[in-house]
C-alpha cells in the first residue's frame, strides 16, 4: 500500500506565476489535509477536503489559494500570481473516514521557491 | 483557540541518555494526540497517537504520556541513538474539528 505521494518534491516559481500541486492520498482514504510549514514556524492548517467537497477552509489565505479534491485524480492546491512569501514546504496528509479516530498520514511534502 | 507549545525547543544529548520532550496545549478539548518525527527536508513521520481516553502509548524505545486535563504530554526516548536526531513535532486534533494544531517542535540532536 503505497504512501501518500506528492508531486512535484521541488517547485520554483517566478514571482507571478501560477503554482500547482498535487497529492494523491494513501489507497481507502477519502479525507485530504493540507497543511504550510514556512520557515521557521510550525505546520499550519490550510485546508481539509473530501471527495467533491471542501469542509473546512478556515486556514486558507482569502485571495489567490484555492484547492480541489475531485471525484477522480489526486487533489490540487493552487496558488496564483506566486510572491515570495509564499515559499514554504507545502504537505498533505490523508485519513480515513471517521477522520476524527485515525492518524493523518502526510506525504513528503512539496517545496515552493519563488524567486 | 488551541494552542501548542513545545519545550525545549532544541535538546543535545550524547548517545544513550534518557531523554523527555514536552508538549503542551491550551485547550484540553481533544479527540487525540499525535507526536510525529521530521528529518531535515523531509515529511512527517507518525512515531505514536493516543486517544483522548488514553494515558500512554508505547512503541519500542519510545513511550508517550498524556494527561488531558493538565493539557500536557510528554515522549520519552530510551538509550537514544545519533539515528534518533531529528525534529520532534506534536500535534492535537481538537475536539469538533479533524484538522491538526502543531507546536513548532524541539529539535534533537544525539551526538555519539
Amino acid at each position: 500500500n503505497a504512501g501518500v505521494m506528492q508531486n512535484p518534491r521541488h517547485l520554483v516559481r517566478r514571482r507571478g506565476q501560477e503554482a500547482r500541486l498535487r497529492c494523491s492520498p494513501m489507497k481507502g482514504h477519502s479525507h485530504v489535509y493540507w497543511y504550510r510549514q514556512l520557515p521557521e514556524e510550525g505546520l499550519k492548517f490550510m485546508v481539509y477536503l473530501q471527495k467533491e467537497n471542501i469542509i473546512d477552509e478556515s486556514g486558507m489565505p482569502k485571495e489567490r489559494f484555492s484547492a480541489e479534491f475531485p471525484k477522480e485524480g489526486p487533489s490540487i492546491l493552487r496558488i496564483q500570481q506566486v510572491v515570495r512569501g509564499d515559499s514554504a514546504a507545502y504537505f498533505c496528509a490523508s485519513s480515513p473516514p471517521e477522520s476524527y479516530m485515525y492518524e493523518q498520514y502526510f506525504g513528503p511534502g512539496t517545496r515552493l521557491t519563488v524567486t | 483557540k488551541q494552542e501548542v507549545t513545545q519545550i525545549p525547543a532544541a535538546l543535545s544529548v550524547p548517545e544513550g541518555e534518557n531523554l523527555v520532550l514536552n508538549c503542551s496545549f491550551t485547550d484540553s478539548a481533544i479527540y487525540n494526540l499525535q507526536w510525529f518525527r521530521q528529518d531535515p527536508g523531509k515529511g512527517l513521520t507518525s512515531l505514536l497517537l493516543i486517544q483522548s481516553s488514553q494515558r500512554e502509548q508505547t512503541s519500542g524505545r519510545l513511550n508517550a504520556s498524556l494527561d488531558k486535563s493538565s493539557g500536557r504530554s510528554t515522549l520519552y526516548i530510551a538509550a537514544s541513538q545519533p539515528g534518533d536526531s531529528a525534529t520532534y513535532l506534536c500535534a492535537v486534533r481538537p475536539s469538533g474539528y479533524s484538522t491538526l494544531t502543531f507546536g513548532k517542535g524541539t529539535m534533537l540532536l544525539v551526538s555519539p
